[in-house]
């Protein structure tokens, strides 16, 4: 079982929509919460970064994180056409940098939105 | 993806022979990864550096070495290129704030090829 999982889609919505993405993991280590933007044929691009439980809000975008049910979601609101992309969840330890910021990452979701 | 380069973009190579996929980072972050990305397995982690000199393996490091003599350059080594290894390679550098590393920052990737 990998230590992230998330459903790979692909996901089609219409344009105005709300988006739901989410994933699981399943080491309570895990502390630091972060999700990626990847557009095709391009490098992934840093959306959303969380620590603690609860919402995190950036304009239409709204990262969700419980810790209890270790469950990280994101919410995209309005969707349009320009969120077509690739959306990976990613987890780092909380290891006091003994980390050495490694990413644990889901399998990533492939959005798209249609006009 | 400014302040961080991969080279080369593109690569078609025959089984067997070694490979060189180079990062370069104008950022003087301390830490940079090489991930590869495959359909069904998301970014998968096969080396990072801590430093100058200072390497570790990642989740899929067999049949891969890397190298870092410079703060800016970290050096992928396929020694003997297989089937397996085509895939997209990315590089990403960060540098730890806290304990958290608040985030990648990723190249373009590199599409590797291997007939």
């Amino acid at each position: 079982q990998k230590e992230v999982e998330q459903d790979p889609g692909p996901l089609s919505v219409p344009e105005g929509a709300i988006v739901s993405l989410n994933c699981t993991y399943s080491n309570s280590a895990f502390q630091y919460f972060m999700w990626y933007r990847q557009y095709s044929r391009k490098g992934p691009e840093l959306l959303m970064y969380t620590y603690s439980s609860g919402n995190k809000e950036d304009g239409r975008f709204t990262a969700q994180v419980d810790k209890s049910s270790k469950y990280i979601s994101l919410f995209i609101r309005d969707s349009q056409p320009s969120d077509s992309a690739t959306y990976l969840c990613a987890t780092e330890l909380n290891a006091g940098g003994t980390s050495y910021g490694k990413l644990t990452f889901g399998q990533g979701t492939i959005l798209t939105v249609h006009p | 993806d400014a302040g961080i380069t991969q080279s080369p973009r593109h690569k078609v190579t025959e089984t067997g022979t070694p490979v060189t996929l180079r990062c370069h980072q104008t950022e003087n972050h301390r830490y940079m990864y090489w991930y590869r990305q495959d359909p069904g397995h998301g970014l998968r982690l096969i080396h990072y550096s801590y430093g100058v000199k200072d390497t570790d393996k990642g989740e899929v490091s067999d049949g891969y070495s890397v190298s870092r003599s410079k703060t800016e350059d970290f050096l992928l080594t396929l020694e003997s290129a297989t089937s397996s290894q085509t895939s997209v390679y990315f590089c990403a550098i960060s540098e730890m704030q806290g304990q958290g590393n608040y985030g990648y920052t990723f190249g373009s990737g590199t599409r590797l090829t291997v007939v």
